[in-house]
């Protein structure tokens, strides 16, 4: 099973300054089959990047996601209101698809 | 629109079976595989099944292998988890989502979630 650890676990930011969230494999993740998910409180998961950098649809171009192999990073390139949430990794490549422990972004 | 609705979650005593269910709409059901995922309670997101879209492959975490049966029934647009022999660990709210490639995609689609409690 691949392990997905997500750092860090808290990210406290203001309106408008850039978050960049890490998720790390144990394994190397498969035709970069590397997707992340905002979550916020009493909502279900949302789908923002699959593929590791394609957006979904109606994703804002403020999210942005890259890397290959066993790293991966999502960047907001500007937060707004909307982005404090909490954002999970997961790698669907080989099974059992796992998901990483999550990174919550608060406001500062 | 695209939605999913899932139903039958409730209270349950451990020991006991519980089938919960995911209404599909706006899409072709029959043409996508399908998960449930599930989340305790604070907890993070916990894969723990797909069906393919034409029934022939489902695969399952250990955590609920031998316990849990995915299904889906094309004719009626819906997905099923049937849930025997239930464990407190169990409890979370379970969701259905739509694989956006296959089954080898990402969940593209989620429904609103409904809740499972395991307890005596």
């Amino acid at each position: 099973e691949i392990v997905l650890t997500q750092s860090p676990g808290t990210l406290s930011l203001s309106p408008g300054e850039r978050a960049t969230l890490s998720c790390r494999a144990s394994q190397s993740v498969s035709s970069t089959s590397l997707a992340w998910y905002q979550q916020k409180p009493g909502q279900a998961p949302r789908l923002l990047i699959y593929g590791a950098s394609n957006r979904a649809t109606g994703i804002p171009d403020r999210f942005s996601g890259s890397g290959s192999g066993t790293d991966f990073t999502l960047t907001i390139s500007r937060l707004e209101p909307e982005d404090f949430a909490v954002y999970y990794c997961q790698q669907y490549g080989s099974s059992p698809r796992t998901f990483g422990q999550g990174t919550k972004v608060e406001i500062k | 629109q695209v939605q999913l609705v899932e139903s039958g979650g409730g209270v349950v005593q451990p020991g006991r079976s519980l089938r919960l269910s995911c209404a599909a709409s706006g899409f072709t059901f029959s043409s996508y595989a399908m998960h449930w995922v599930r989340q305790a309670p604070g907890k993070g997101l916990e894969w723990v099944a797909i069906i393919s879209y034409d029934i022939r492959n489902k695969y399952y975490a250990d955590s609920v292998k031998g316990r849990f049966t995915i299904s889906r029934d094309n004719s009626k647009n819906t997905l099923y988890l049937q849930m025997d022999s239930l464990r407190a660990e169990d409890t979370a709210v379970y969701y259905c989502a739509r694989d956006n490639y296959g089954g080898y995609g990402a969940c593209d689609i989620w429904g609103q979630g409904t809740m499972v409690t395991v307890s005596s």
